[in-house]
């Protein structure tokens, strides 16, 4: 079974500095994927980054970049340059890529980042 | 329209009655995924369709929970003899095919029930 553990409830960053969100996973299998989603008020998830187990770099997109520390089964979300309309919920995810329930994501229990101006 | 549609956004009914969660995928999304999101819990999985059929229904709690897909595109989430344990977020999700790059899903904004 997979895992996931997101172990801050809640983060304040101030405007325009860079901020890390943890996760931690726990997986037995070789072959996996990373995501991150943010969910505003509005409810809706939405896809932010997504790391493979066997990619070399560490994933980026954008101000989002996912620090991937395999052997630590770390893969935390820095988000640099902070805004306002960065405050929201943020979801750590895996897929297991490997075995036939392929399709199925667990999440953490996220993290509340609020951005001050 | 250009994302996953979730209707009713908000349900309020009261325990023991028969709800309905209508879910619009994306168009040309196969895959169609339901989560239920209880307060201050990451979303957790119920049950997942490629086209008209349910592949794998091992996440719904129980027999009271039943979900159609009849024509691969439009999903039903049916809850019976509602309880008010069963009072969270229920979020549909689409995507282009189980496996590929990432896989990612496209979700909704979720149909609040309350079960009072």
């Amino acid at each position: 079974a997979q895992k996931i553990t997101q172990t801050q409830p809640g983060m304040f960053v101030q405007e325009k500095e860079a901020v890390t969100l943890d996760c931690t996973y726990d997986t037995s299998d070789q072959s996996y994927g990373l995501f991150w989603y943010k969910q505003p008020s509005s409810g809706e998830m939405i896809f932010l980054i997504y790391q493979g187990s066997y990619d070399e770099q560490n994933a980026t997109e954008g101000r989002y970049s996912l620090n991937f520390q395999k052997a630590r089964k770390s893969a935390n979300l820095v988000i640099s340059a902070s805004q306002l309309g960065d405050s929201a919920m943020y979801f750590c995810a895996m897929r297991v890529i490997s075995g036939g329930s392929n399709y199925k994501l667990t999440f953490g229990k996220g993290t509340l980042l609020t951005v001050n101006p | 329209g250009a994302g996953v549609s979730q209707t009713p956004s908000n349900k309020v009914t009261e325990k023991g009655k028969y709800v309905e969660l209508r879910c619009d995928p994306i168009s040309g999304h196969t895959a169609l995924y339901w989560y239920r999101q209880s307060l201050g819990q990451g979303p957790e999985f119920l049950i997942y369709f490629q086209g008209t059929g349910a592949a794998d229904d091992s996440g719904l709690p129980n027999d009271r929970f039943f979900a159609v897909r009849p024509e691969g595109s439009v999903s039903t989430l049916k809850i019976q003899r509602t309880e008010r344990g069963d009072s969270a977020v229920y979020l549909c999700a689409s995507s282009s095919g189980a496996s590929g790059r990432t896989g990612e899903l496209f979700f909704g904004e979720g149909s609040r029930l309350t079960v009072l």
